[in-house]
């Protein structure tokens, strides 16, 4: 079965600190795994994807396939981070199933 | 239109009650998601439309619960006898179909929906 966890509900960070969100996930075989964010009101918008290996406002994600992890990382803490963070798996299916969710507070 | 649109944005009934929600994706996607987000419970995956294949309902909560997308187009999803514990802010999203799909979902504003 498909499965998305994050472990944190909540993050609390001070601006500048490192940052590090975690996911894993469940999936008998090759997944694709994306990050999306969802800044005060607004949508839900997509971060980043693993296939693309690209770094969108300074965040970069690995896809571990040992430790079936895909943790989102940025080195510096800023302000406008403040969000919530899902994780994403798209399976074979083309089915997309997310994480519950890390809700990250930028300390001043 | 721009984005993926739904309607309606605010939705307060009675228990008992049945409500539509709908979601007007962006054209040309062939690819339409439910999914469900509360407190506590993040995004729960609902049902998913590919075209003119048979929707995956899997993540339907109860029969109570039910989709269609006509023409391939627009979406409703139907509650019927709405319970308290389906309070929740109700979420679509699009994408382009399988063969050109990036896998990125484009999400509307949502529906909240209040059951008294």
């Amino acid at each position: 079965a498909q499965r998305v966890t994050q472990p944190e509900k909540l993050l609390s960070v001070f601006k500048g600190a490192p940052v590090e969100l975690k996911c894993n996930y469940s999936y008998s075989g090759s997944p694709e795994l994306f990050w999306y964010v969802q800044y005060s009101r607004q949508r839900l918008q997509l971060l980043l994807r693993h296939i693309s290996r690209e770094s969108i406002k300074g965040f970069t994600a690995d896809l571990n396939k040992g430790e079936t992890s895909f943790h989102l990382k940025k080195p510096f803490a800023q302000e406008e981070d403040s969000a919530m963070y899902y994780c994403a798996l798209r399976g074979r299916d083309d089915k997309i199933i997310f994480g519950k969710g890390t809700r990250l507070h930028i300390l001043p | 239109g721009a984005g993926v649109s739904q309607s309606p944005s605010n939705k307060v009934t009675e228990k008992g009650k049945d409500v539509e929600l709908r979601c007007d994706p962006i054209s040309g996607h062939t690819a339409l998601y439910w999914y469900r987000q509360s407190l506590g419970q993040g995004l729960e995956f609902l049902i998913y439309f590919q075209g003119n294949s048979a929707p995956d309902k899997s993540g339907l909560p109860s029969d109570r619960f039910s989709a269609e997308r006509t023409g391939g187009s627009v979406s409703t999803l139907t509650i019927q006898r709405t319970q308290q514990e389906d309070s929740a802010v109700y979420l679509c999203a699009s994408s382009l179909g399988q063969v050109r799909n990036t896998g990125e979902l484009f999400f509307g504003e949502g529906s909240r929906l209040t059951v008294l």
